[in-house]
């Protein structure tokens, strides 16, 4: 099955400055990739996906790369904010397979610092 | 329109004793999903529903742990005999005919 990893674990950077959050899966026939950002207390919201058939999307100050024949994906967030403070997580899935659930990394924590 | 909603929001229950955990999905989603997380971990799929199909039960920690979804709409996750392993944050998500996930706030159950 699926296995996706992601890194790194935790990530602190100053507010204004850039940060990226990387993921790599196993199964090539996964095709939908989603970030889910989580703050405290709360479920996770989902943020901006990409699907197999385009490279890379942007939404604002976010944007998320993928690359099949490597099998990664990034998260890529520029002009941070204090607000952009939370749990991010990656996710993968097959739509053409049996399993219709999502498979996620264990998350980021990002710290952005005033 | 409204989210997912799920209740209670949190539940602390003695160890033994069964609890069932409710979930709303978003109004005309069929497809719902059921997570586990842990404390500072990732998320656990639990059981999916999608329509009338039968549910992929494959991520059920043991057999105390069933799932129901009455009239295609809401689900209620129950555990029995509950263990203090069983003590996490249940997340629900419905997904959207573009087969975006949606998540509900979650149910913070704790074992004693």
């Amino acid at each position: 099955g699926e296995n996706v990893e992601q890194h790194p674990s935790t990530l602190s950077v100053q507010e204004g400055d850039s940060a990226v959050i990387k993921c790599t899966y196993s199964d090539s026939a996964s095709n939908y990739f989603p970030w889910y950002k989580q703050e405290l207390g709360k479920g996770p919201q989902l943020i901006i996906d990409i699907r197999s058939n385009v490279g890379e999307k942007k939404d604002q100050r976010i944007a998320v790369t993928l690359n099949k024949t490597a099998k990664h994906f990034s998260l890529h967030i520029t002009e941070t904010q204090p607000e952009d403070s939370a749990v991010y997580f990656c996710a993968a899935r097959n739509y053409g397979g049996s399993q219709g659930n999502l498979i996620f990394g264990k998350g980021t924590k990002l710290s952005v610092k005033p | 329109g409204a989210g997912v909603s799920q209740s209670p929001s949190n539940k602390v229950t003695e160890k033994g004793k069964d609890v069932e955990l409710r979930c709303d999905p978003i109004s005309g989603h069929t497809a719902l999903y059921w997570y586990r997380q842990s404390l500072g971990q990732g998320l656990e799929f639990l059981i999916y529903f999608q329509g009338n199909s039968a549910p992929d039960k494959s991520g059920l920690p043991s057999d105390r742990f069933s799932a129901e979804r009455t009239g295609g709409s809401v689900s209620t996750l129950t555990i029995q005999r509950t263990q203090q392993e069983d003590s996490a944050v249940y997340l629900c998500a419905s997904s959207s005919p573009k087969n975006e996930q949606f998540f509900g706030p979650g149910t913070r159950l704790t074992v004693l």
